[in-house]
């Protein structure tokens, strides 16, 4: 059982958008801004698209977003692709004995 | 370009050791901290240890904690991760990857293609 609860799967139509969840508690997402999201493509290394909540890297479109509320971090993306489609995966700073935690993934499929 | 490249997977026995590495290039290596994360067979993503940027410091999870040690030769610009008593369970793919931020352990902006490590008898 991952310390992050996303959901299993999300999925959308081209040219929309959805939120994916990422759930913890006030030991990692509710209490700290360190949350990262990566797109995982499989067979391929991920990529980091939101970093420190809701922060960009270079290189990645302004479609992807990132936000946090209370226990619970989201990313947006908006103008659904077909390459979109990958898992997903949140990530976080804990202060439990485990530096850093992951969430079970998210399979976002583009119908 | 900024790359990394793991090697030294393989397959071990239970119980056994196995190192791997991972060569970093096209950037200031020892100013980054650098992470371990790993995907079983059908699993997610794990986050398995980070080492500072000098090598003083590093956290592992707590499924690997007094079994695997990483480490790092600045001067070769190279991650070891160390891995001894290994168990069926660590069978994965391992990625080695830095930090994006020079100053703390999150956010993984680079990856390796990773090494496939496979525990079995």
């Amino acid at each position: 059982q991952s310390a992050l609860t996303q959901p299993a799967s999300v999925s959308g139509s081209p040219g929309q958008s959805i939120t994916i969840s990422c759930t913890g508690t006030s030991s990692d997402v509710g209490g700290y801004n360190y949350v990262s999201w990566y797109q995982h493509h499989p067979g391929k290394a991920p990529k980091l698209m939101i970093y420190e909540v809701s922060n960009r890297p270079s290189g990645v479109p302004d479609r992807f977003s990132g936000s946090k509320s209370g226990y619970t971090a989201s990313l947006t993306i908006s103008g659904l692709q077909a390459e979109d489609e990958a898992d997903y995966y949140c990530s976080s700073h804990s202060s439990s004995s485990t530096l850093v935690v992951f969430g079970g993934g998210t399979k976002l499929t583009v119908l | 370009e900024v790359l990394l490249l793991e090697s030294g997977g393989g397959l071990v026995q239970p119980g056994g050791s196995l190192r791997l590495s991972c060569a970093a290039s096209g950037f200031t290596f020892s100013s980054y901290a650098m992470s371990w994360v790993r995907q079983a067979p059908g699993k997610g993503l794990e986050w398995v240890s980070v080492i500072s940027g000098g090598g003083g410091t590093t956290y592992y999870a707590d499924s690997v904690k007094g079994r695997f040690t990483s480490s790092r030769d600045n001067s070769k610009t190279t991650l070891f991760l160390q891995m001894n008593s290994l168990r069926v369970e660590d069978t994965a793919v391992y990625y080695c990857a830095k930090v994006i931020r020079s100053n703390n352990y999150y956010g993984l902006d680079v990856w390796g293609q990773g090494t496939t490590v496979t525990v079995s008898s």
